[in-house]
């Protein structure tokens, strides 16, 4: 099975500064990599699938990006609504798994 | 507006058995793979199962093979999932997800969640 694994498990950052969060396949997953939103009490949200491409509606100052099988999500200023727990998944092939979640705050 | 409205959570006892229903309005339901996601509290998200577009193809996360069964019915544009032999690990909100589709393609990401319903497994 694919394994995902994410880091930092935490981050806390001030705003303004360039958040950076990266996923790791353990195994070969081309681009089919998407990362979640899910803001505290709420309902988790797609930001971005293909590793890279924006989900209609979120803003650009998310992005993301792929080295072979390391997957990076970037915040480039990061704004008080993006406190949240963010996640990755593969759907490359099943089990469809996503990374443990990293939990994004403000300093 | 797509819409996933997930229903039939509660508590139930360590062994049993409940059924969840996923309500789709919005949508052509019959033109999307479907999913259901879990959460246990304060746990990340765990993928549960999914479910092709005319119930082909069928996967399951290995911790729930063998106990849930996912299924679909087109004509009432809903998405169930038959939760038996429950154990107090499947504690969690379950979400219902709808699969994204770009073209003839069919990729098992998430673009549309419903809201959750809870399932509580305890004596």
């Amino acid at each position: 099975d694919i394994q995902m694994t994410q880091s930092p498990s935490s981050l806390s950052a001030s705003v303004g500064d360039r958040v950076t969060i990266t996923c790791r396949a353990n195994q070969g997953i081309s681009n089919y990599l998407a990362w979640y939103q899910q803001k505290p009490g709420k309902v988790p949200k797609l930001l971005i699938y293909a590793a890279s491409t924006l989900q209609s509606g979120v803003p650009s100052r998310f992005s993301g990006s792929t080295s072979g099988t390391d997957f990076t999500l970037t915040i480039s200023s990061l704004q008080p609504e993006d406190v949240a727990t963010y996640y990755c998944q593969n759907y490359n092939s099943a089990p469809w798994t996503f990374g443990q979640g990293t939990k994004v705050e403000i300093k | 507006e797509v819409q996933l409205v997930e229903s039939g959570g509660g508590l139930v006892k360590p062994g049993g058995s409940l059924r969840l229903s996923c309500a789709a309005s919005g949508l052509t339901f019959s033109s999307y793979a479907m999913n259901w996601v879990r959460q246990a509290p304060g746990k990340g998200l765990e993928w549960v199962s999914s479910i092709s577009i005319s119930s082909i193809h069928i996967y399951y996360a290995d911790s729930v093979k063998g106990r849930f069964t996912i299924s679909r019915d087109n004509a009432k544009n809903s998405l169930y999932l038959q939760m038996n032999s429950l154990r107090a690990e499947d504690t969690a909100v379950y979400y219902c997800g709808k699969s994204a589709s770009i073209g003839a393609y069919h990729y098992y990401y998430m673009d549309v969640w419903g809201k959750g319903t809870t399932v509580t497994v305890s004596s």
